[in-house]
């Protein structure tokens, strides 16, 4: 079955630097890789996905690319602000059969003021 | 606002009981999940359900049980039989009959032993 790897399990940064994580998986039918924010206390909540037909794709601050080849992709946040402070987690899926969304183990990123 | 309630935040549950945690969702979503989370851990599969009164065990279904009687409801039962229910519980739902649809989330139940 599929497995997602995630690195690094934790990240600090200084306010307004990038910070990049980055997740391979296993299965090369996946096609579907969501990544999502969860702050304490508070259930995950999706910020940015990608599509394998796509290679990279931005929403203000964040960005996601994907390497279907090397079967990884990235999330990269710039200009970073404390409250960008979370846990992020990336996921695969793949498009056939019952769409099991599997979870890499998830960073915890820091952004000191 | 259209969302995911997950109630209660907090459980206990003492030695020999069950616990139910209950989801509802106004979303109009056909699919339901539960999942668990343990610290350092990603998210990991319990049980699933893509429409009424039909589920399918997860990764970890043992020592749970779920029922879906009505669409907007998903309840998860933690039975006696679970022996480290100590953790927090995810609830999320996702539209289906489109490709590539987000699952989205409620904020969670944390069961401890008392």
């Amino acid at each position: 079955g599929e497995n997602v790897e995630q690195h690094p399990s934790t990240l600090s940064v200084q306010e307004g630097d990038s910070a990049v994580i980055k997740c391979t998986y296993s299965d090369s039918a996946s096609n579907y890789f969501p990544w999502y924010k969860q702050e304490l206390g508070k259930g995950p909540q999706l910020i940015i996905d990608i599509r394998s037909n796509v290679g990279e794709k931005k929403d203000q601050r964040i960005a996601v690319t994907l390497n279907k080849t090397a079967k990884h992709f990235s999330l990269h946040i710039t200009e970073t602000q404390p409250e960008d402070s979370a846990v992020y987690f990336c996921a695969a899926r793949r498009n056939t059969g019952f769409q099991k969304l599997v979870f890499g183990t998830g960073t915890r990123l820091l952004v000191s003021p | 606002d259209g969302g995911i309630t997950q109630s209660p935040k907090y459980l206990f549950r003492k030695e020999g009981q069950n616990v139910t945690l209950s989801c509802e969702q106004n979303l109009n979503h056909d699919a339901m999940y539960w999942y668990r989370q343990d610290p350092g851990q990603g998210l990991r599969l319990i049980y699933y359900s893509q429409i009424v009164n039909d589920f399918q065990k997860g990764d970890i279904a043992e020592g749970y049980s779920v029922s879906r009687e009505k669409k907007e409801s998903f309840p998860l039962t933690v039975t006696s039989a679970q022996k480290n229910p100590t953790a927090f519980y995810l609830c999320a739902s996702r539209v289906t009959g489109y490709s590539n649809q987000p699952q989205h989330f409620g904020d969670g139940t944390r069961l401890s032993i008392l």
